[in-house]
């Protein structure tokens, strides 16, 4: 089984700052690992995803997240935030291989960017 | 872009009645995910479908909730009798879910709130 922590519930930041948005995950097997947004009103959207390769993944708005094995991490992350990014952020998981069909959700951050 | 719909948007009904949330997966998908999303537990999984065949259905409480997946365009989650408790907003997601190691990215609908009185 897999389990997905997400540190902090609420993260704000002003605009134009960085932030960092905290993941922790645990699994017995090798897990393909997943951030998801969602604005207000609305379902989630992929936001970026690791399969393999390049431990660093990046978004088309700016975010990036590191997958590091070690620490169990990944972390999302952007040097500068916009007003538009304020959104509830989910880190998810799935185990490696066919059949795995089912996401292990954390329980969200959200982020609020502050003018 | 290809989109899941979800249909109602939003539900208000009174406890004890029967509630039918309905979602129109992505064409070609062959997965379809049903979840629950509080504030008290997070996103929760209910049930999911491969090929229209139920797979797993465990988080779901059998005694009032039903999923089905009648043909390809439609899967259906149907609460029966609705409680307070269950008040919360529903998501369909599907995926083109196998072997391929790119494949397990879902694309949600934008849910169903379910205010049970």
């Amino acid at each position: 089984a897999q389990s997905v922590t997400q540190l902090d519930s609420q993260v704000p930041v002003f605009e134009e700052a960085p932030v960092e948005l905290r993941c922790n995950y645990s699994s017995s097997v090798s897990v393909y690992l997943f951030w998801y947004v969602q604005y207000p009103n609305q379902g989630l959207q992929l936001l970026l995803k690791y399969l393999s390769g390049s431990t660093l993944v990046e978004s088309i708005n700016g975010f990036e997240a590191e997958f590091n094995k070690s620490q169990t991490s990944f972390h999302l992350r952007k040097p500068s935030v916009h007003i538009s990014d304020t959104a509830e952020y989910f880190c998810a998981v799935t185990p490696w291989g066919a059949g795995s069909y089912q996401l292990t959700f954390g329980k969200g951050t959200k982020l609020s960017v502050i003018p | 872009d290809a989109r899941v719909t979800q249909t109602p948007r939003h539900k208000v009904t009174e406890m004890g009645q029967e509630v039918t949330m309905r979602c129109q997966p992505i064409l070609g998908h062959n997965t379809v995910f049903w979840y629950r999303q509080t504030m008290m537990q997070g996103l929760e999984l209910l049930a999911y479908f491969r090929n229209r065949a139920p797979l797993d259905d465990s988080g779901m409480p059998k005694d009032r909730f039903s999923a089905e997946m009648p043909d390809a365009t439609l899967a259906t989650l149907k609460i029966q009798p609705s409680e307070p408790r269950d008040s919360a907003v529903y998501f369909c997601a599907s995926g083109l879910v196998g072997s391929d190691s790119g494949a397990n990215v879902l694309t949600f609908g934008a849910g169903s709130r379910l205010t049970v009185l």
